[in-house]
Parts: C-alpha cells; structure tokens; sequence
C-alpha cells in the first residue's frame, strides 16, 4: 500500500517563472492538502481539495494554484516566483468524514528552490 | 492572527531522562491538539492527539492539555537518542477542519547518550 508521493523531490527555478507540484495521495484518500515549510519554521497551510475543488485556503495569494483530479491526486502551481518561495512544500491526504481523529498523512515534500 | 508558540530550543537532554515540550496557542475555540514528530530532512508524523483536558498516555508518550490555560505539552519518558528531532504542536482552530493544521515553529530535541 503506497503512501503520500510527491515529485519531484529536489526543484530549481529561477526568479519569475512557473512551477508545478504533484501529490498523489494515500491509497482511499479522497483530501489532498498543501502546506510550505520555510527553513526553521513550521509547515504553513497552503489549500485544501476535496472533491477537485479548493475548499479551504491559507493565507497565501493567488499566485498559488492548485487543481484535484478525479483520481484525488493533486497539482500546486506557483506562478511568477520569488525568491521567498524558497522552501519544502509538503502534501498531506487524509479521508474525508472517516469519523476517525485526524489521520493525516504527508509525503516526503518537493524541496523548491528559487534563484 | 490564530497562533500556535513553542520553544525553539534546542532543548537537550540525557538519555533516560524526561523531556518536556510545551505549546501555547492563541484561539480559545481549538478544539483538536496533535503533536507531530519531524526527523531533520523529512516529512512530519503523527505521533499524539488529545482533544479533552487532562493526560492522555501512549507508550513512552504523555500529551498534557489545558484548554483554561490555552496550553499543550508532550512528555516523552526514558528519552533515547532516536527521540532526536523537532516536535511540532499543531492546532485545528474553531471552524478549521482536518487538513487545516496551524503548526508551530517546533522545538528541536536533542537526547545525548
């Protein structure tokens, strides 16, 4: 049973370009959530989506971008890049109305790095 | 702002010892606590949750919860070197749903043999 995949693991980019995460969750998982780890700091809530449409979202501007595929993996886009987008962006699926605590698992993360 | 404050330490102890993490967070409304294990270079785990006031044990693990207080801890007994690594409390804030963690910047923990 495959857990939580994220690619690609290590990324460059430079400064004003796009990029595109991918996620593909938990076998059963049906939720695909982003978060972005700055160096030091804690992972930051990025969106939600459930049933391929964003259902929550952070504090994070509309240069963030997402999309959920009928199989439940996931897509994050960052447009126009800036070198703060520096950082780990984790993905974590969990099962939406399991009736169970939290179980959310994360993937390894794509480490971005922007020049 | 709803907020989730820790430590950063690092916070050292001997092997054997207890260590004792603690979490403050800022919306009175939270309802769910975890604590999240996360090894240098990795993704977080899961290791607690406790949503009712009180102890809840698992193991070598306590999760400690004071909601008058806006105050979470986690007490790991007989620390071993493996135990090395940042402890991250994460909150659901009130009408937050799962998915929507705040974390906390983590204390680093170091366990020396």
């Amino acid at each position: 049973d495959a857990g939580v995949t994220q690619s690609p693991t290590h990324l460059i980019k430079t400064r004003g370009q796009q990029v595109t995460l991918r996620c593909s969750p938990k076998s059963g998982h049906d939720t695909v959530s982003w978060y972005q780890q700055a160096l030091g700091q804690g992972p930051q809530f990025i969106f939600q989506y459930y049933e391929e449409e964003e259902r929550q979202r952070g504090n994070f501007p509309d240069r963030f971008s997402g999309h959920q595929f009928p199989n439940y993996s996931s897509e994050l886009n960052v447009n126009a890049l800036l070198l703060g987008d520096s950082a780990l962006y984790l993905c974590a699926s969990s099962l939406e109305g399991s009736g169970s605590v939290n179980e959310q698992y994360f993937g390894p993360g794509t480490r971005l790095t922007v020049t | 702002q709803k907020e989730v404050e820790q430590n950063s330490g690092p916070l050292s102890v001997p092997e054997g010892a207890i260590a004792s993490l603690n979490c403050t967070y800022s919306d009175r409304g939270s309802q769910s606590f975890f604590w999240y294990r996360q090894y240098s270079g990795k993704s977080p785990e899961l290791i607690m949750f406790i949503y009712s006031n009180g102890d809840k044990e698992d193991g070598r693990f306590t999760a400690q919860l004071n909601k008058a207080s806006q105050y979470v801890s986690l007490l790991i007994r007989d620390s071993q070197p493996s135990d090395s690594a940042t402890y991250l409390c994460v909150v659901i804030p009130y009408g937050g749903s799962q998915g929507n963690l705040i974390f906390g910047k983590g204390t680093k923990l170091s366990v020396k043999p």
